[in-house]
């Protein structure tokens, strides 16, 4: 089965910092793999995807991952922080059991500091 | 654009009632979803569809019923309700190929509390 490692439970950075938010995956093939965002009491939204094509991704709101075969990563990324990236952030795998499926991590809240 | 709406936003059942949780999407999407969301534990998949008249279990279906009468709605019905099931529970749709990209949208969630 598919399944995906949020391996920080929270990241706090001061604004105008860098970002980075890890991922790591385990699957029996080529997976697709996403991010998403949940700001406070709303739903979530798709960040970003790959789904095999190039491997680096790029999001919005400036956000981009890398996919690592070797390393079995899809961190996500971002070079500056804005006040308004403080959020919930969930790596999520696509499973094919039959039916088409995504494994949601666990979370990373993301909390930004003047 | 409405999207996804889910209905009621917050709820204080106590055990043993009974309630339903709307979902309505106005997007035309085939596929329909419910999760759960706990502390620590992600998102669970609860039921989903593929279409009207088409239902299936996900990984915590117990205590859990759905149908799919029309496209656009999807309620989920808690039967006899336990405080184990006080959680945030989120509808999620999308076209049918969608799945396989990830592509799901989400309603902004329904608080459930059960005493």
């Amino acid at each position: 089965a598919q399944s995906v490692t949020q391996l920080d439970s929270h990241v706090s950075v001061s604004e105008g910092t860098p970002v980075l938010l890890r991922c790591n995956y385990s699957s029996s093939y080529s997976p697709s793999l996403f991010w998403y965002v949940q700001h406070p009491n709303k739903g979530l939204q798709l960040l970003l995807k790959y789904t095999s094509a190039a491997t680096l991704v790029k999001g919005i709101n400036g956000f981009e991952a890398e996919f690592k075969k070797s390393e079995t990563s899809f961190h996500l990324t971002k070079p500056s922080a804005h006040m308004s990236d403080a959020a919930e952030y969930f790596c999520v795998v696509s499973e094919n059991t039959g039916f088409q499926k995504l494994v949601f991590g666990t979370g990373t809240r993301l909390l930004v500091s003047p | 654009n409405a999207g996804v709406t889910q209905t009621p936003k917050f709820q204080v059942l106590k055990t043993g009632q009974s309630m339903t949780l709307q979902c309505a999407q106005d997007m035309n999407h085939e596929y329909m979803s419910w999760y759960r969301q706990d502390p620590g534990m992600g998102l669970r998949l609860i039921h989903y569809s593929v279409g009207a008249g088409i239902t299936d279990q996900g990984e915590v279906p117990n205590g859990y019923n759905v149908s799919r009468s029309t496209t656009e709605d999807f309620p989920l019905r808690l039967l006899s309700a336990a405080p184990s099931q006080t959680s945030v529970y989120f509808c999620a749709s999308t076209r049918a190929g969608g799945i396989r990209t990830g592509e799901l949208f989400f309603g902004e969630g329904s608080r459930l509390t059960v005493l």
